[in-house]
């Protein structure tokens, strides 16, 4: 079956670094969405990989590793307005279709 | 980046009634569109996919009859909720696609069943 996870909340300190992980099990993958979502707002999009390897992005990066089924966001010099829900997606399958994790709520602190 | 508008933000409706929701791609063609509904806390659950020209494609357990959509252009679909009911209440979003991977949101819809 199709299958995606990643925490359901982390909590980081403003200034730090954060990585959020995101496991896979799918078929037919062709790349890996990731998606910032605050709340009661549509998601926007922060980075898309398909091949292996980090994606530098500002203070946003984004990892891919096909071969194990795994990604992470990095989230570097955490300002308050990065608190929001992240979402993982696998763009997966002949019918082109968005697999969605749960998503991470992440909390920004003072 | 392509630009989704979604309308309406916000629509409060009473139970029996129906409400359409509308998704327009602003600056591109949208071959495919995609219909979410999110409860609170809770990831985004994909609803239907509709190309243009043909019959939307429903998730497993989206009740059809209920959840119309039409894509009937490249640039727009609806979605309209009939016979709505307060279990219905939820945030609404689409997405549009056009040759690429990725999908550009609207802004959503919140829904309120009274």
């Amino acid at each position: 079956g199709q299958n995606i996870d990643q925490p359901t909340e982390m909590t980081a300190t403003e200034g730090a670094i954060v990585q959020i992980n995101c496991t896979y099990q799918t078929s037919g993958f062709n790349g890996l969405f990731w998606y910032q979502q605050h709340a009661g707002e549509a998601p926007t999009f922060l980075s898309y990989n398909v091949l292996d390897g980090l994606e530098e992005k500002g203070r946003f990066s984004s990892f891919l590793s096909r071969s194990k089924g795994y990604s992470y966001l990095l989230l570097k010099e955490l300002q308050m307005k990065d608190s929001a829900s992240y979402l993982c997606a696998a763009y997966a399958g002949n019918n082109r279709k968005l697999i969605w994790g749960l998503g991470t709520s992440l909390a920004v602190n003072p | 980046g392509a630009v989704v508008s979604q309308h309406p933000s916000w629509v409060i409706c009473k139970s029996g009634t129906s409400v359409k929701i509308e998704c327009r791609s602003l600056d591109f063609q949208a071959t495919t569109m995609f219909w979410y509904r999110q409860f609170p806390k809770q990831s985004l659950m994909l609803m239907a996919t509709s190309n243009e020209g043909s019959k939307a494609t429903y998730e497993q357990g989206v009740e059809k009859d209920k959840f119309l959509i039409n894509h009937a252009s490249l640039t727009l679909s609806t979605l309209t909720v009939t016979s709505a009911h307060p279990e219905d209440s939820s945030f609404y979003i689409c997405s549009a696609r056009a040759a690429g991977p990725e999908a550009f949101f609207g802004q959503g819809t919140r829904l309120t069943v009274v």
